[in-house]
């Protein structure tokens, strides 16, 4: 089975860091996503794992552990349109021909003034 | 930009109605998914398709079904729609691999009345 752990969520002052965690139990690992989802609005790509070890992209950071089922999300200098949910996705093994990305269930951050 | 869209943007539709959610794809991508979003429950997969004319079941696929006629195209089917398929349904397109982004259609909110 899959299970995926994250925060529900998070608020923090702009021009801050965050940091979100995920955890997960998955049948098989192929990679981890995490994406962002404004208000209303469909998720868009933030950051993708598959090795150990951080991902830098500008203001974001993703890091992996695979051994320990853990990633998080760090998210620096923090602004207010930054204020959205935040989806952490593995994708595990193949079925049918695909490989199916699970979600958790998403953490909603709030940034305030 | 990959370009992922979805026919209706907001419905209203009754009960026993069968509905159609369009989604189409204008990157030639193999896979694609249909979500629905509701609160504290995250994405849950309902269908996904690899290829034309396959489907497999995700983890939410009673009272749906879809159609994949031609690669471009991905259709989810209410057969008789229910008020507790009341929710934010979301499609989404890849490509064949599992470190491919998993790109999302802008939403179709459904409510059954």
């Amino acid at each position: 089975g899959q299970n995926i752990d994250q925060p529900t969520e998070m608020t923090a002052t702009e021009g801050a860091i965050v940091q979100i965690n995920c955890t997960y139990q998955t049948s098989g690992f192929n990679g981890l996503f995490w994406y962002q989802q404004h208000a209303g609005e469909a998720p868009t790509f933030l950051s993708y794992n598959v090795l150990d070890g951080l991902e830098e992209k500008g203001r974001f950071s993703s890091f992996l552990s695979r051994s320990k089922g853990y990633s998080y999300l760090l998210l620096k200098e923090l602004q207010m349109k930054d204020s959205a949910s935040y989806l952490c996705a593995v994708r595990g093994e193949e079925s049918g021909g695909s490989y199916i990305p699970t979600f958790g269930r998403g953490t909603s951050l709030i940034v305030h003034p | 930009d990959v370009k992922v869209t979805q026919s209706s943007r907001y419905l209203v539709k009754r009960t026993g109605e069968k509905v159609f959610l369009e989604c189409v794809q204008d990157m030639d991508h193999e896979n694609m998914f249909w979500y629905r979003q509701d609160p504290g429950l995250g994405l849950r997969l309902i269908y996904f398709s690899y290829d034309v004319k396959m489907k497999e079941k995700g983890d939410i696929p009673e009272g749906y079904s879809v159609s994949r006629e031609k690669k471009e195209r991905f259709s989810l089917i209410l057969e008789s729609a229910s008020t507790n398929q009341t929710s934010m349904y979301l499609c989404a397109s890849s490509p064949q691999g599992p470190g491919n982004t998993i790109y999302f259609g802008e939403g179709s909110w459904l409510t059954v009345v």
